[in-house]
């Protein structure tokens, strides 16, 4: 069955950086796009952007091109969201969640990664 | 961009109660690509139904959608105790994707 594996909760000074790893099972990484959604603690979710894992193609919202970067390793199945310049607005959980094409519901998600950026 | 509202907040039912939660959208989405997830407590969220009527795979039937233009709609036929939930309508018909606010579901 579909897997995503998220790495642990980070804790990071204002200014940082942070890089959150989703490693997926189950199905064929490059065959699918690979979404970034971030929930604030107690508020709604707010998506962030895809990249293509075949292709390394992203897009990005507008609200987070120059401090986002997303990047895949297909040779472990596995997809990064480094998220720079870090605020306490960044504290939030961090999702993954898979879709079949580019225009395409978030059929899995991965557990979330809690980062908490805080002086 | 497509904003999207869902409103009230928080709604309140028994359970065995019917549910309607709605969504409403700034405009046109295309293709009808509007989901509903499904979240509980320190969970992810869970995909219920997509194409605005969709059911995805494994959810009950109990759950269904619909749309009327921009006004979607979604039914719990019957709820159960672990339907009491946050529910969260998402466009993805056009970038940037977008979700409503969320409904709270909980027991009266």
């Amino acid at each position: 069955q579909v897997q995503l594996v998220q790495s642990g909760a980070e804790v990071k000074r204002p200014g940082a950086s942070v890089k959150v790893s989703c490693k997926v099972s189950g199905y064929i990484f490059s065959g699918y796009y690979m979404n970034w959604v971030r929930q604030v603690p107690g508020q709604g979710l707010e998506w962030m952007g895809w990249i293509n894992p075949n292709s390394g193609d992203t897009n990005y919202a507008q609200k987070f091109q120059g401090g986002v970067t997303m990047t895949r390793d297909t040779s472990i199945s596995t997809a990064y969201m480094e998220l720079s310049r870090l605020t306490s607005g960044d504290t939030a959980v961090y999702y993954c969640a898979i879709a079949d094409y580019s225009l395409d519901a978030f059929h899995f998600w991965g557990p979330g990664t809690m980062v908490t950026v805080s002086s | 961009e497509i904003v999207l509202t869902q409103s009230p907040g928080t709604l309140s039912f028994s359970p065995g109660e019917r549910a309607t939660l709605s969504c409403r959208a700034s405009q046109s989405i295309t293709s009808n690509y509007l989901a509903w997830y499904q979240q509980r407590p320190g969970q992810a969220p869970r995909l219920l139904i997509y194409a605005a009527s969709g059911r995805a795979a494994g959810i009950p039937d109990r759950f269904s959608g619909s749309e009327s233009g921009t006004d979607f709609t979604l039914t719990i036929s019957r709820l159960e105790p672990e339907d009491f939930a946050v529910y969260y309508c998402h466009q993805y018909g056009s970038s940037p994707f977008t979700f409503g606010p969320g409904t709270k579901v909980d027991i009266k």
